[in-house]
């Protein structure tokens, strides 16, 4: 157990539907960072968040928009969904703001299905 | 541009036996981490080791170890003593210093251990 929680686990939902991904860091750790894996573009980076506030951005879509609340917990919205949105979508944790060395806990991830 | 290479799609190890790994990385960075994780059938990924770039020994975590040549840049996996619970897929991934602060990773290897 990585100290990483994400609800929901599983979430099936219908084209130009609208979801939120919920996910809570371990204890401690200032920064989150959202990835999606899928079978055609493996593990992408989404966006980070670093107590707060947007860090970095990697190839998130307009549709999609995350934030990051006081309490640390982050959630990732996902708008007008089309059906190569599915994927698994992961959430990670780490203590600073982002050194190199600094290592990634994964949550057990979301799968997302869009029909 | 940073990339991360894994060119076995698919390795097949008998238990007890020990396999590698394979990955190689690209970076024109001085600074930078590198991570094996492991994602069983179950969906989750599995933090199991870190090199960073400037670490002169290999790094070593129980039964894994991570054989680094960085002239050849390569961060290859080493699983010693091969069990059943080792079937999974390995993701190779890259964290350079600096923004964006992200993991890049490899297409990832399946490993399946046979009795």
């Amino acid at each position: 157990d990585s100290g990483v929680t994400q609800t929901p686990k599983h979430l099936i939902t219908a084209t130009g539907q609208r979801v939120t991904l919920r996910c809570s860091p371990r204890s401690g750790d200032l920064s989150v960072y959202w990835y999606q894996q899928s079978l055609d573009q493996g593990l992408q980076f989404l966006i980070q968040y670093y107590n707060g506030e947007e860090r970095a951005k990697g190839n998130i879509l307009e549709r999609f928009s995350a934030q990051q609340f006081p309490d640390l917990h982050s959630e990732l919205n996902l708008s007008s969904l089309e059906l190569g949105d599915s994927a698994l979508y992961f959430c990670a944790s780490t203590g600073g703001a982002g050194a190199f060395g600094d290592t990634q806990y994964f949550g057990p991830g979301t799968r997302l299905t869009v029909l | 541009a940073q990339k991360i290479t894994q060119t076995q799609p698919g390795m097949f190890v008998q238990e007890k036996e020990a396999v590698t790994l394979d990955c190689t990385y690209d970076t024109s960075d001085q600074s930078y981490g590198l991570f094996w994780y492991k994602q069983p059938s179950s969906g989750e990924m599995i933090f199991l080791i870190y090199q960073g770039s400037y670490d002169e020994q290999n790094a070593t975590e129980g039964r894994y170890s991570l054989n680094f040549q960085k002239a050849r840049k390569s961060a290859n996996l080493v699983i010693s003593a091969s069990q059943l619970g080792d079937s999974a897929m390995y993701f190779c991934a890259m964290r350079e210093g600096g923004t964006p602060d992200k993991l890049i990773f490899g297409t990832g290897t399946r490993l399946q251990v046979f009795p």
